[in-house]
């Protein structure tokens, strides 16, 4: 089975600077993706970053970046320029497609808690 | 990607009560989630409904708790049945377009038993 774990509950940061989020996951499938998901009090779950396992390179969107470090099974969010409306819960979240009982199914972490203060 | 509408958006109902939160998607889909959410806490998976079959239930969630139907590849509903206060939680139902492609939610729902 595999398990995710953000052992960050909480953090903050301030408007402008840069943020890291940690996440360690572990699996034995050689082929899964990964994804960081955001959770402002709206309670839409917004996607913010995919990761690809075969892809050596760490995929960024705009102000957030990843560093996948599939050996050390770790996959941390980097959120540069923070912005006000960054605040809210995020997620990481892991995927395989492989066959068993998880087929088709997220794993979510236990969430951190992103407060950026003006 | 692909858009759900989820309604309602929240509800207050009495214990002992039912309630059924749908989810319609704006493109064919094979698979469906539903997922319940403690306020500030991770999403915990309920079941999984595919069209045309019965849903597969999590260890801990029971069909006759939460029915779920699936009657076509853009639309599903999970009722809340027999309601108690512990029932208090978000429900968020959630999609994929293939395997290969990230997930995608509804807005949630904000059920409040009293």
């Amino acid at each position: 089975a595999q398990t995710v774990t953000q052992s960050q509950p909480e953090m903050s940061v301030q408007e402008a600077e840069t943020v890291t989020l940690s996440c360690t996951y572990d699996t034995s499938e050689n082929n899964y993706y990964l994804f960081w998901y955001k959770q402002p009090p709206s309670r839409q779950m917004i996607l913010v970053i995919r990761q690809e396992a075969y892809k050596q390179q760490n995929a960024t969107e705009n102000r957030f970046s990843v560093n996948f470090q599939k050996a050390a099974k770790s996959f941390s969010l980097k959120i540069s320029d923070s912005q006000l409306g960054d605040t809210a819960m995020y997620f990481c979240a892991f995927f395989t497609n492989a066959g068993g009982t998880s087929y088709g199914k997220l794993t979510f972490g236990q969430g951190t808690i992103l407060t950026v203060h003006p | 990607s692909a858009v759900i509408s989820q309604k309602p958006s929240r509800d207050i109902c009495q214990r002992g009560t039912s309630l059924t939160i749908q989810c319609q998607v704006d493109s064919q889909v094979t698979m469906m989630f539903w997922y319940r959410q403690q306020p500030g806490q991770s999403l915990t998976l309920i079941a999984t409904a595919n069209q045309g079959s019965e849903a597969t239930y999590e260890s801990g969630f029971v069909i006759d708790k939460f029915p779920i139907s699936r009657p076509n590849l853009t639309f599903s509903t999970l009722t809340v049945s027999n309601m108690s206060p512990e029932d208090s939680s978000i429900y968020l139902c959630s999609s994929r377009v293939d395997l290969n492609t990230e997930a995608f939610f509804g807005q949630g729902t904000r059920l409040t038993v009293v």
